[in-house]
């Protein structure tokens, strides 16, 4: 069974820039949740998909989207990039969305903005 | 909106002793799930071990357990029997629905 993956591993990108991540879901998940990591904090939601429709997005500005597509894999974008996007951004994906479903995390991608 | 706090930014334990991280949230639920993740240098989050709300029993793996305080709204993490392995920043999280709420972190040390 193959894990959550990600990629790239890690990009830098100018201020203002637009940046595309992706993420493979764990074979069989239908959900994908992404948080952003900034150095020394605990990770931030910033939104989930369930079968390709959005289900749910913390406090982040419309700059940060997504998509989900059929085989569940997802790309979260991020336009206008500021030196703040500077951080790791993390997917998890689980079996369905509600609550008692693991969310099992890829590696990360680390952005750096300068 | 819930909160996840870690008061403790760091500890350190020494090798085969045991080591005690807190956590508190915050919450008018009454239905949630309550995790300890760790997050080694090589950033893979891994989940440690979890609770659900409406069990009474404490939950354990292994050398980790977990003290579960639902009135008061605790839940801290015992690590027995300490390795280096266990060196890593360990997130108290919570979760209800759709999302994970985390704390700040605890880098945990291990000495030799």
């Amino acid at each position: 069974e193959t894990g959550v993956t990600q990629s790239p591993t890690h990009l830098i990108k100018t201020r203002g820039q637009q940046v595309t991540l992706r993420c493979s879901s764990q074979s069989g998940h239908n959900t994908v949740s992404w948080y952003q990591q900034a150095l020394g904090q605990g990770p931030q939601f910033i939104f989930q998909y369930y079968r390709e429709e959005e289900n749910g997005r913390g406090n982040f500005p419309p700059r940060f989207s997504g998509l989900q597509f059929p085989n569940y894999s997802s790309e979260l974008n991020v336009n206008a990039l500021e030196l703040d996007d500077s951080a790791l951004y993390l997917c998890a994906s689980s079996l369905e969305w509600t609550g008692e479903h693991e969310q099992y995390f890829g590696p990360g991608t680390r952005l750096t903005v300068t | 909106a819930q909160t996840v706090t870690q008061s403790q930014p760091e500890m350190s334990v020494q090798e085969a002793e045991t080591v005690t991280l807190s956590c508190t949230y915050d919450t008018s639920e009454s239905d949630y799930y309550l995790f300890w993740y760790k997050q080694p240098p090589s950033r893979q989050m891994i989940l440690v071990i979890r609770q659900e709300a409406y069990k009474q029993q404490n939950a354990t793996e292994n050398r980790f357990s977990v003290n579960f305080q639902k009135a008061a709204k605790s839940f801290s993490l015992k690590i027995s029997d300490s390795q280096l392995g266990d060196a890593a920043m360990y997130f108290c999280a919570y979760r209800s629905s759709n999302k994970l709420v985390f704390g700040a972190g605890t880098i945990l040390r291990v000495k030799s």
